[in-house]
Order: structure tokens, then sequence, then C-alpha cells
């Protein structure tokens, strides 16, 4: 089956600093990978459709200059928290749908627990 | 704005016994998924429900979608333990994005 591989699973960093966050999709191409945010007991939040070989579409109310979304790749999407801040503190997740379009289900990382100290 | 709102938000249920959860949506979509996630985990995938009518069944979960009400179910049957998790759904936009339920907490007390 479709596997998607998020790197860190967590990671502790200090206010200010920046974090990448990497997702992969292991055995099939990912024109299209999603970026999810959760916090805790809460649902997922979309932050960003990110699209190979071009600019990431955000939803609204997502700052893009914060959260860089970058996907060089067919394999590869990176999302790098900038100047992190204690409120960025929380679940991060990424997915993809093998097939692209169509009626495949996402198939999700395994996420990243950020916590900004 | 596509919302999607699940009924009841926490449920906590004696093993053996059946529940459904409900999930509501406020666009057309004919595409509905099911998803589990553990504490501490990420999402897996329980069903994809592609039409109105559409059943599916795994062990003692089965779900269901009525496009025209808007609606699908997840209905359990003769609760276990290893049951607890948190259940979401998942409907499909415009954009090729999926866009997820309020979820379910589910706890089965033995």
């Amino acid at each position: 089956g479709a596997v998607v591989s998020q790197h860190p699973s967590w990671v502790i960093c200090k206010s200010g600093t920046s974090v990448k966050i990497e997702c992969r999709s292991l055995d099939f191409q990912a024109t299209t990978m999603f970026w999810y945010r959760q916090f805790p007991k809460q649902s997922l939040m979309l932050m960003a459709t990110s699209n190979e070989g071009s600019k990431a579409t955000y939803e609204q109310g997502v700052e893009k200059d914060k959260f860089l979304i970058n996907h060089a790749s067919l394999t590869l999407s990176t999302l790098t928290v900038t100047s992190a801040h204690p409120e960025d503190s929380s679940f991060y997740i990424c997915s993809a749908r093998d097939g692209g379009q169509g009626v495949a289900p996402l198939h999700f990382g395994n996420g990243t627990r950020l916590t900004v100290t | 704005e596509l919302k999607v709102e699940q009924n009841p938000l926490f449920l906590s249920m004696q093993e053996g016994k059946n529940y459904t959860i409900y999930c509501n949506y406020s666009t057309t979509s004919d595409r509905l998924y099911w998803y589990r996630q553990d504490p501490g985990k990420s999402l897996e995938s329980l069903f994809v429900l592609l039409s109105n009518g559409a059943v599916k069944q795994e062990g003692r979960l089965m779900a269901s979608l009525d496009t025209k009400a808007r609606l699908s179910t997840l209905h359990i049957t003769a609760a276990v333990h290893d049951l607890s998790a948190t259940y979401f759904c998942a409907v499909l936009g415009n954009g090729n994005q999926f866009y997820f339920g309020t979820g379910t907490s589910l706890t089965v007390i033995p």
C-alpha cells in the first residue's frame, strides 16, 4: 500500500528559530501533497496544498511567509515553520494520494509534534 | 466554505453495545472517507464511500453514505475495547482537498 514518511516525528526548538519538516511518498509519486495542523483533541485543519513544481495554495488565515512549503520533486514536500513561536506548537501531518485525483483516500505521514519553547 | 460536522463529539459506551456516529456535510459531494486516529498517532484509512447508498463493512464497523441528505454514518456493532480511538469523516472538496469533520472520540468501557 501507499506509504507516506514524515520526518522528524518530534522536534523541540527555541522561539525565533526555524524548523523544517519533510514529507516523502515512498512508493508512489505525488504531484500534490497536503499539510494539516492538529491541536490537542481537535480536528485536522488544512493549512495548504503543496503542488510539485509550483507554488503552494494556502488556506485562508494561514500565513504563507511563516509556513514555507516547497514541493521540489514528485516524492518530497517540505514545510518550514519560520521564526517559530510557542503558539506554533502543534501536531503537523502531511498527506498524499496515490493516483492524484480520483477516489483514492489520503495516506498520512506519522506526523510531527512541534514544541516551541 | 465546506463544513463537516460529526455527532457526537465524545462517546463512551460499554463493550458489547451498538452505536452510530453521524457525519453531516454542507456541500454536494459523492466521496466520503472515514479515518481512525489513535492517541498521538497519525490517521488510518477505514472506508471510502463513493456513491449514494454505498455501504462498506469491516469487522464491527459499517459505514454508509446518503448523498441526498449529505449524511454518512459509522455504525459500531458489539463494541470492543480495541475500537477506542477518535474517528473522523472527511469530504473531498472542489479543489481536491479533504475537509475533516470535528471528530468523535470513542471510549469503550469493559
